[in-house]
């Protein structure tokens, strides 16, 4: 049963303009939402990570939006670089202790000029 | 402070034999988890360890298993491998505070294994 539900599976936006993935939940336990940036050849990086006491996270140009009583959050990618094109996965946890890591199934990026 | 690495970068295997793929943790990390990165299924989480024990598991076959050394280094084993074993596995690190997580997990570069 996929628990982390992403949006799209790729997407291409202009240079400058804004990138919107957004990922959805189903188990209430999560309490922690990552975002990971992927190059090819490279393994995931940590971009921005949100707990669900905020409603919002801002880190340069990269910001979580997240809605609770939706259960759903979404990245936004502000003034896009072509230096941005890369693959994107949300995922979910749960803190003290558990480290693992539901993530969702990806979204491959291209920002062109 | 050197990031996690993963020997070897790449493997390549027929259907019926065994493989080992070895993580390094980041210095001072005692968590080490595993996961399993396909183009169909994305990433799957297979396992974590946390001083030399077992502490989570995901939906994998018995095939799929693991150790944790003493000095937080964790090898990862599959038996008998299988055409749809052929993936990338990764292995992430987090530092942990009296076995309580601080979230961020430190992925390495991964082993790229293929079966054939």
């Amino acid at each position: 049963q996929q628990q982390v539900k992403q949006s799209p599976q790729s997407l291409i936006v202009q240079k400058g303009g804004i990138s919107i993935i957004n990922c959805a939940y189903e188990n209430t336990a999560f309490d922690y939402f990552p975002w990971y940036q992927q190059f090819p050849g490279k393994g995931p990086a940590l971009l921005i990570a949100i707990r669900p006491d905020v409603s919002e996270k801002k880190e340069g140009r990269f910001t979580i939006s997240f809605n609770k009583s939706a259960k759903q959050f979404s990245l936004h990618i502000m003034d896009s670089q072509p230096g941005d094109s890369a693959t994107y996965f949300c995922a979910a946890g749960t803190n003290f202790g558990n480290e693992k890591l539901t993530f969702g199934t990806g979204t491959r990026l291209t920002i062109i000029p | 402070k050197a990031g996690v690495t993963q020997t070897p970068r790449y493997l390549i295997k027929t259907r019926g034999q065994q493989v080992t793929l070895s993580c390094s943790p980041i210095s001072g990390h005692r968590s080490v988890s595993w996961y399993q990165q396909t183009p169909g299924q994305g990433l799957q989480f297979l396992f974590e360890y946390f001083s030399e024990t077992q502490r989570n598991k995901g939906n994998f076959p018995g095939r799929f298993s693991g150790r944790q050394f003493s000095n937080s280094r964790s090898e990862m084993n599959v038996s008998t491998l299988e055409l749809g074993d052929s993936a990338l596995y990764l292995c992430a690190s987090s530092f942990t505070l009296a076995g309580f997580s601080t979230d961020t997990q430190y992925f390495g570069p991964g082993t790229r294994l293929t079966v054939l």
